[in-house]
């Protein structure tokens, strides 16, 4: 069984440009969550949908950060605009309500 | 906010060594989750403990959620090389069936 899927793996990308990162969850789980990580801050969830709905957004950081889930298979999270302070490795991850999360490779944004 | 301290920070052991590695809580959690994360990838969960006291072992690995329900220990016998990586402990906290508390991390460095 595929793991969760996420894209790019590596984007590097000027201030000010609009950054989408993409995730497909494993099949069949119900809840998605996005985190970012960096040294400073470790792993910090941002948002986490149950079903396809939004459950909770506070983690994410200020209106420049948007996240869609528009079915059970696929996920956005979306930068617009980008700052260099937005630099980490952003995980996707997914359960299937054992709390046992299964995290993607990850997309490692660089803003310059 | 509910925080997790996670000890040691960083270990250096010589191969075939046994490590133990811990985490405490000023709360209480639900669950108890062991990770490890290799260099470019994201975490993988290790182990998952549900009950007050449970022991649990996979392969040359062993985790306990301790009675008092706010400690996790984890422990490595016998390390090889590719135990290298770091350790996160992470903790579900009774008021939510969804967020995780994380620890900081504890980086594994084999001595060659």
């Amino acid at each position: 069984d595929a793991g969760v899927i996420q894209s790019p793996r590596h984007e590097v990308t000027e201030m000010g440009q609009e950054v989408t990162l993409r995730c497909k969850p494993i099949s069949g789980h119900n809840s998605l969550f996005w985190y970012r990580q960096t040294m400073m801050r470790g792993l910090e969830l941002l948002i986490y949908f149950n079903n396809n709905v939004p459950i909770d957004d506070s983690g994410m950081p200020e209106d420049r950060f948007s996240a869609k889930m528009p079915n059970a298979s696929f996920s956005t999270l979306k930068i617009q605009p980008s700052e260099p302070r937005d630099s980490a490795v952003y995980f996707c991850a997914s359960i299937i309500n054992t709390g046992e999360l299964f995290f993607g490779e990850g997309s490692r944004l660089t803003v310059l | 906010g509910q925080q997790l301290n996670q000890s040691p920070q960083s270990m250096f052991i010589q191969e075939g060594e046994d490590v133990s590695m811990n985490c405490t809580s000023s709360s209480i959690f639900n669950t108890w989750l062991w990770y490890k994360q290799d260099p470019g990838e994201g975490p993988v969960l290790l182990i998952a403990l549900y009950k007050a006291g449970e022991l649990t072992s996979n392969g040359r690995l062993t985790a306990q959620f301790g009675i008092t329900r706010k400690d996790s220990f984890l422990n490595i016998s016998a390390s090889i090389p590719s135990d290298v990586g770091i350790y996160f402990c992470a903790g579900q906290p009774r008021y939510s069936n969804y967020q995780l508390i994380w620890g900081a991390g504890t980086k594994l460095i084999i001595k060659p």
